[in-house]
């Protein structure tokens, strides 16, 4: 099993539909959780943090659920400009510090 | 936000040649860099980790020989992919965390990566 498994997709939406991406963890000893765009052929960007309570910025909605070890993100209002692949990443100490990625989940918003 | 700047941004070279990629934070200490390599559609694979002073840590499967890492100050760490061959085209890119707060509750910042071609 992955240490951060995500739905590869694509998803393929309209503009202004709202969308979900969920990511699963293995570590429950796992620490801080973020959600990372990518464009083709460029750097992640950081997108958000996650937290337990909840955080919203904008469009974008994060919950974490450490119980369920599950992280999801929410775009509601999807724009064009949203398409791109979105990461899961998680920061564990468990035996010394990593970061791992999830494979990312594609999404395109169409016209 | 932080800051880390990362060059060359592409290079394509010939076989056997030696390329060395800088990275650099901008605007603030990173004791830990890390070097990624990401394959087209897949994802980031961590190759080592970077700390100043002292040797890198590298992951299983990558030769520390072949790639080269060097994080003399707290602001730049190089990595040098020796003899380089076309099955080490990829795109490499670094991030950075900040020295003064706890690595694991912070996002790592990325580098624009490089984007190697070797023919």
């Amino acid at each position: 099993r992955k240490e951060v498994e995500q739905d590869p997709g694509p998803f393929n939406v309209p503009e202004g539909a709202t969308v979900a991406f969920n990511c699963t963890y293995s570590n429950s000893a796992s620490q801080s959780f973020f959600w990372y765009r990518q464009d083709c052929r460029k750097e992640p960007k950081l997108l958000m943090s996650v937290y337990s309570s909840g955080n919203e910025d904008g469009r974008f909605t994060a919950q974490l659920n450490r119980a369920s070890q599950y992280i999801s993100l929410l775009i509601r209002d999807s724009k064009l400009s949203d398409s791109a692949t979105y990461l899961c990443v998680v920061n564990s100490n468990t035996g010394g510090f990593k970061t791992i990625f999830g494979a990312g989940t594609r999404l395109f918003v169409k016209a | 936000g932080a800051v880390v700047s990362q060059h060359p941004s592409w290079v394509i070279c010939k076989s056997g040649t030696s390329v060395k990629i800088e990275c650099r934070s901008l605007d603030f200490q990173a004791t830990t860099m890390f070097w990624y390599r990401q394959f087209p559609k897949q994802s980031l694979m961590l190759m080592a980790t970077s700390n100043e002073g002292s040797k890198a840590t590298y992951e299983q499967g990558v030769e520390k020989d072949k790639f080269l890492i060097n994080h003399a100050s707290l602001t730049l760490s190089t990595l040098t992919v020796t003899s380089a061959h076309p099955e080490d085209s990829s795109f490499y890119i670094c991030s950075a965390g900040w020295a003064g707060a706890g690595l694991v509750d912070q996002p790592q910042h990325f580098g624009d990566g490089t984007r190697l071609s070797i023919l």
